[in-house]
Parts: C-alpha cells; sequence; structure tokens
C-alpha cells in the first residue's frame, strides 16, 4: 500500500533532543523529506536527504536513513518550545514517470518549559 | 516575497455552492500541485500540472477540475460542494516533476 508510518504525538521537555521516526513503503524512492506544520499555518521544508545517503545534518536537525529497513528519523538537539508543531515525513514516488509525495501520518510534537 | 500564495486564506459556503482557490507562485516553477489535508491531518495529493500539463490526477471526484491559465498559476474549482470536502487545501510547486516542494499557506474549505 502506499502508507508511510509515524507514531502520533511526541512530549519532551525543554533543551531535551527529541526523535521522531517513520517508516515508508517505496525502496526506490529517491528522496525522502520532512515537513513541519505549525499549528493554522502552511507546510514548512525542514530538510530532505538522497536516498544514497545514511546520515544528513543541518544545525540541530540530524537525519537518519536506513534503507534497509525503510526507516527514517529526525533528531532535533536542544529542542525548544517552538519546535512544538506536526512534523510530516514524506517520500517521492514514482507515477508513470512523475514524482509524486506520499506523506506520512504526521507526528504531533509538544515541547513543555 | 511569499513564494507560494493562495487565496483566499479560510472559505465558508453552503452545501451546493461552486467556488474556487486560487494559487500562484512567484519562483518560476514549472510544476505546480494541489493537495488535500483532511481534519486528521492526512495530507493527499489531488493534481500535478507540468508547465500547464496534468500529470497526476489521484482519483478525484470531476467535481473538482484544476484550471492553469499559466505555468505560474494552478487554480482549483469545486462544483456541488459537500459536507465531506470540508478540509483544508493545500497549494505547492516545484522546479521540475522530480523535485523539493514548496508549500502556500493552505486554503481552509469549510462546507455547511
Amino acid at each position: 500500500g502506499e502508507d508511510v508510518e509515524q507514531s502520533l504525538f511526541l512530549s519532551v521537555r525543554e533543551g531535551d533532543s527529541s526523535v521522531i521516526n517513520c517508516t515508508y513503503t517505496d525502496s526506490s524512492s529517491t528522496y525522502l523529506y520532512w515537513y513541519k506544520q505549525e499549528p493554522g499555518a502552511g507546510l514548512q521544508l525542514l530538510t530532505y536527504i538522497f536516498s544514497n545517503m545514511d546520515m544528513k545534518q543541518d544545525q540541530r536537525l540530524t537525519v537518519l536513513l536506513n534503507k534497509k529497513d525503510k526507516h527514517l528519523s529526525l533528531r532535533i538537539a536542544d529542542t525548544q518550545t517552538g519546535d512544538s508543531a506536526i512534523y510530516f515525513c514524506a517520500e517521492s514516488k514514482k507515477n508513470t514517470g512523475f514524482q509524486k509525495l506520499v506523506f506520512g501520518t504526521g507526528t504531533r510534537l509538544l515541547v513543555s518549559p | 516575497d511569499t513564494a507560494v500564495s493562495q487565496t483566499p486564506k479560510y472559505l465558508v459556503t453552503q452545501m451546493g455552492n461552486d467556488k474556487s482557490i486560487k494559487c500562484e507562485q512567484n519562483l518560476g516553477h514549472d510544476t505546480m500541485y494541489w493537495y488535500k489535508q483532511d481534519s486528521k491531518k492526512f495530507l493527499k495529493i489531488m493534481f500535478s500540472y507540468n508547465n500547464k500539463e496534468l500529470i497526476i490526477n489521484e482519483t478525484v471526484p470531476n467535481r473538482f477540475s484544476p484550471k492553469s491559465p499559466d505555468k505560474a498559476h494552478l487554480n482549483l474549482h469545486i462544483n456541488s460542494l459537500e459536507l465531506g470536502d470540508s478540509a483544508v487545501y493545500f497549494c505547492a510547486s516545484s522546479q521540475d516533476r522530480g523535485d523539493t516542494q514548496y508549500f502556500g499557506p493552505g486554503t481552509r474549505l469549510t462546507v455547511l
């Protein structure tokens, strides 16, 4: 099927690290993405990783990719209250030669002071 | 300086009406998309256009008709609105059909 799965909720304290996990379905996905959605707002691209990479670091964000298990994770170091949002992973899937994004169910991250 | 913009931001209407949502991108991208986000925050692609041509149509009812007058605009017209059409609709664009997608702020449609 097309299910990209994420846990629904994650609660952490300010200053801790957050790890959001995602399992995807298509081993031929070229890129995998993380988007952030704040309340009442649109989707903001956070980072992405090419499928031939295992890890990508971008300031407080670290993306880990395990292609064998089709598992993607996003680690946020020193989590702040402003990081509270819904985080979506997405895989790119080929659709008759064109790419489409298939999104996960979203993980709601709550950061408490 | 907004990259992908949508109007209106909120739309409240009665069942059976016809409405349109507009999307514009000033990024010079060739490909544009419409996504629907339901009340459980689940996001699913509806359509994609590349250089004004339809390339993806994800079994959306034919009451939904996208129109692309030029490659910077992709509008969504919805006929005979139903309660189940209530959702947030996001427009997105990418440089080419395989590239990173950038999203608009969304239009919250409420059908009464």
